[in-house]
């Protein structure tokens, strides 16, 4: 099992540009999400998934768009990159229900100049 | 809104020493998680914490819950260089799924 695969591990953008982080996982999970995480700082949300076709925003969407017309692909749309969006993004997915346990990739690191 | 507050932010200790890293929330949770987080790398899962004040032990880890099941800690006895990280806690946001992460403790170990 490869568990939360994201590509590409490192990207540099340039104010303006957009792009896609792919994330897919082989574990059957129906839970995913998408987090940013900057420099001495927590995961803050920023789109999750609950099975395929359904999507909703978390604590911080603004920027980017979200699609999951699969059970295993949950890929993140950057538009209009900014500054601002310099980050570190995790995938995660889960079964979700009371247990929860989240599994990250092991991250797009996304420097916007 | 929900809130997860953990403290300290960093901690530096020199091998051996002990550490502590707690986690406050502003509401009553129904489970709270620990994720560890190596430099350069991605959160992994440690430990969930279901009951109002228990207590879990992984080797020189433990855990615990608070009675009110707002409050956890991590203490870890004789740090070892292989623990530096940041270690997460997390606790159920609303419903559906989703976490709600404090700001992480960074341990550093000196050898």
């Amino acid at each position: 099992n490869a568990g939360v695969t994201q590509t590409p591990k490192f990207r540099i953008l340039k104010i303006g540009q957009s792009m896609t982080l792919q994330c897919t996982q082989d574990m059957n999970h129906n839970y995913m999400y998408w987090y940013r995480q900057d420099p001495g700082m927590g995961l803050k949300l920023i789109y999750y998934s609950v099975g395929a076709g359904i999507t909703d925003k978390g604590e911080v969407p603004n920027g980017y768009n979200v699609s999951r017309s699969t059970t295993e692909d949950f890929p993140l749309r950057l538009e209009l990159a900014a500054p601002s969006q310099t980050s570190v993004y995790f995938c995660a997915s889960s079964y979700g229900g009371a247990k929860n346990i989240q599994y990250f990739g092991a991250g797009t690191r996304l420097s916007v100049l | 809104g929900q809130q997860v507050m953990q403290i300290p932010q960093y901690q530096h200790v020199q091998e051996g020493e002990d550490f502590t890293t707690y986690c406050n929330s502003s509401t009553t949770l129904s489970n709270i998680q620990w994720y560890k987080q190596r430099p350069g790398g991605h959160p992994v899962f440690l430990i969930q914490l279901v009951k109002s004040g228990e207590v879990k032990k992984q080797k020189r880890l433990t855990f615990q819950f608070g009675e009110a099941k707002k409050n956890s800690s991590l203490h870890i006895t004789a740090t070892q260089t292989t623990d530096v990280g940041t270690y997460f806690c997390a606790g159920p946001y609303n419903q559906g799924g989703k976490l709600i992460f404090g700001q992480g403790t960074e341990l550093s170990v000196k050898p």
